[in-house]
C-alpha cells in the first residue's frame, strides 16, 4: 500500500479480554514503531523492530502488552489482559532506517482503543 | 538515554504573524538528527522539518526554520506568517523519542 495502514482503526473490548493491533508497514521500510497516546497527550514509546527483531522494547508498560513482527512487515501489538488505563490510541509509524531515526517515519492513523 | 523536552504545553498565535515553539534535548551521541512532527486533529502525523546534528546551518522548509544551537542542546521551530491549517500539536523528536508536544492554536 501507499502508506502505513492499521487495524482496527477502532476497538472497544471488555475489561480483562485480549487484543490485537495490526500494523502494515510501507513496503521496504526495516524500522517500525510502536506508540501509545492518551487524549490530547504525547506519543509513548512502546517498541522499535528493525527487520523482525526488538532490539528496544524499554517502553512496554508491563508483561500484558508483547509484540511481533514477521516477515521483516507486518507487526502485531498484542495486549492480555486490558484495563481501563490502556484505553488509548496505538500508532505504528515505519521507516527506512531505523538506527538513530535518521529518516522520515510515516504514521498510520491509529487504532483508538476503548476498555470498558 | 535520549530525553526531549517541550516546555510549551499550549501556545497561542495571531494569523500572519510568527510564533516560536522551544524544544530542549539531551543525548550522548555525537551525531544525530532532530525532527518536528505536527499532529492536527485529524491525528494524521506529518514531518514539518528535520535537522542533522553535524550541519550548522539551520533547516528551513518556506515558513518553518529551526534555531539549532547543539551547545546548548536546543532545537526551536520558528512558524512565519501563520496559517490557520497550522493548528495542531508540534512535537519535538530526537530519535523516534517525542516530547510532550505543544498545541498551537491561531487565532484568526
Amino acid at each position: 500500500g501507499a502508506g502505513v495502514s492499521q487495524s482496527p482503526s477502532n476497538k472497544v473490548t471488555e475489561k480483562g479480554k485480549d487484543v490485537e493491533l495490526r500494523c502494515d508497514p510501507i513496503s521496504g521500510h526495516t524500522a517500525l514503531y510502536w506508540y501509545r497516546q492518551s487524549l490530547g497527550q504525547g506519543l509513548e514509546f512502546l517498541i522499535y523492530f528493525q527487520g523482525n527483531s526488538a532490539p528496544d522494547k524499554s517502553g512496554l508498560p508491563s508483561d500484558r502488552f508483547s509484540a511481533e513482527r514477521t516477515g521483516g512487515s507486518v507487526s502485531t501489538l498484542t495486549i492480555q489482559r486490558t484495563q481501563q488505563e490502556d484505553s488509548a490510541v496505538y500508532l505504528c509509524a515505519s521507516s527506512l532506517v531505523g538506527t538513530g531515526g535518521r529518516t522520515e517515519a510515516f504514521f498510520g492513523q491509529g487504532t483508538r482503543l476503548t476498555v470498558v | 538515554a535520549q530525553t526531549v523536552t517541550q516546555s510549551q504545553p499550549e501556545m497561542s498565535v495571531q494569523e500572519a504573524e510568527t510564533v516560536t515553539l522551544s524544544c530542549t534535548y539531551d543525548t550522548s551521541e555525537s551525531d544525530y538528527y532532530l525532527f518536528w512532527y505536527k499532529q492536527p486533529p485529524s491525528r494524521q502525523m506529518i514531518l514539518v522539518i528535520r535537522q542533522e546534528a553535524y550541519k550548522q546551518q539551520n533547516a528551513t522548509e518556506n515558513r518553518f526554520s529551526v534555531n539549532f544551537q547543539k551547545a546548548a542542546k536546543s532545537f526551536s521551530l520558528k512558524i512565519s506568517d501563520s496559517q490557520l491549517g497550522d493548528a495542531a500539536m508540534y512535537f519535538c523528536v530526537l530519535d523516534m523519542r517525542f516530547g510532550a508536544g505543544t498545541r498551537l492554536t491561531v487565532k484568526p
